[in-house]
């Protein structure tokens, strides 16, 4: 059984237009994040939904609008894509957040390499 | 502001000798550390964590290490195996962080 999926995992797309990434977790975790790899290899949140709420928001550009239908599903979706969004975006999971135990263990999705052509 | 770093971006070492990854972090309200480890093409795994209230985690081969006056901890894995050929990245929370904060990694490379 996949604990975090993200699909697609693969997606080449022309400059602006919008796509959408998928992530579910059957983890039963309350706290869902995305995050990005860049070129650099660094990985850096994006965003935070805790219970469908959303709490982290790391100054991403508003092309970026994160959706949480229910607390198993947060989705990313990307208008306008410019050159610069090509990267690798992972989903991940955990229990809880900020609470700087062990349920801040994050599980993370296998990521979606996007390129923006 | 990098808050956690792993100075050492790739590290070779031979089966069955140790390897010893090292982070250092500066944010002081850190207090819950991980490592992760990272095969291409797939997502980070986490391998082993370490609570601020302890100074030494230890799970079979994979031993963490935390000298939090230092503000500096490391991964130890021995033997080391082929397989654990990968990238691993450190990182930190914390009651006020709100999320993981995570270092640059480091690329090990474990030889025959």
């Amino acid at each position: 059984d996949t604990a975090v999926s993200q699909t697609p995992k693969y997606l080449v797309t022309q400059m602006g237009n919008d796509k959408s990434i998928k992530c579910e977790q059957n983890l039963g975790h309350d706290t869902m994040y995305w995050y990005k790899q860049d070129s650099k290899k660094f990985l850096k949140i994006m965003f935070s939904y805790n219970n469908k709420e959303l709490i982290i928001n790391e100054t991403v550009p508003n092309r970026f609008s994160p959706k949480s239908p229910d607390k198993a599903h947060l989705n990313l979706h990307i208008n306008s894509l410019e050159l610069g969004d090509s990267a690798v975006y992972f989903c991940a999971s955990s229990y809880r957040v900020g609470t700087g135990g062990s349920t801040d263990t994050q599980y993370f999705g296998p990521g979606t390499r996007l390129t923006v052509l | 502001d990098q808050q956690v770093k792993q100075n050492s971006p790739s590290l070779s070492v031979q089966e069955g000798r140790i390897s010893i990854l090292n982070c250092d972090y500066t944010n002081s309200m850190f207090d819950y550390f991980l490592w992760y480890k990272k095969y291409p093409a797939e997502g980070p795994t986490f391998l082993i964590s370490i609570s601020s209230i302890k100074d030494k985690n230890e799970d079979g081969r994979f031993t963490v290490f935390l000298n939090k006056s230092a503000k500096h901890l490391s991964l130890h894995i021995v033997p080391s195996q082929p397989g654990d050929s990968a990238v691993y990245f450190c990182a930190a929370s914390g009651r006020t962080a709100s999320k993981l904060t995570f270092g640059t990694g480091t690329r090990l490379q474990v030889t025959l």
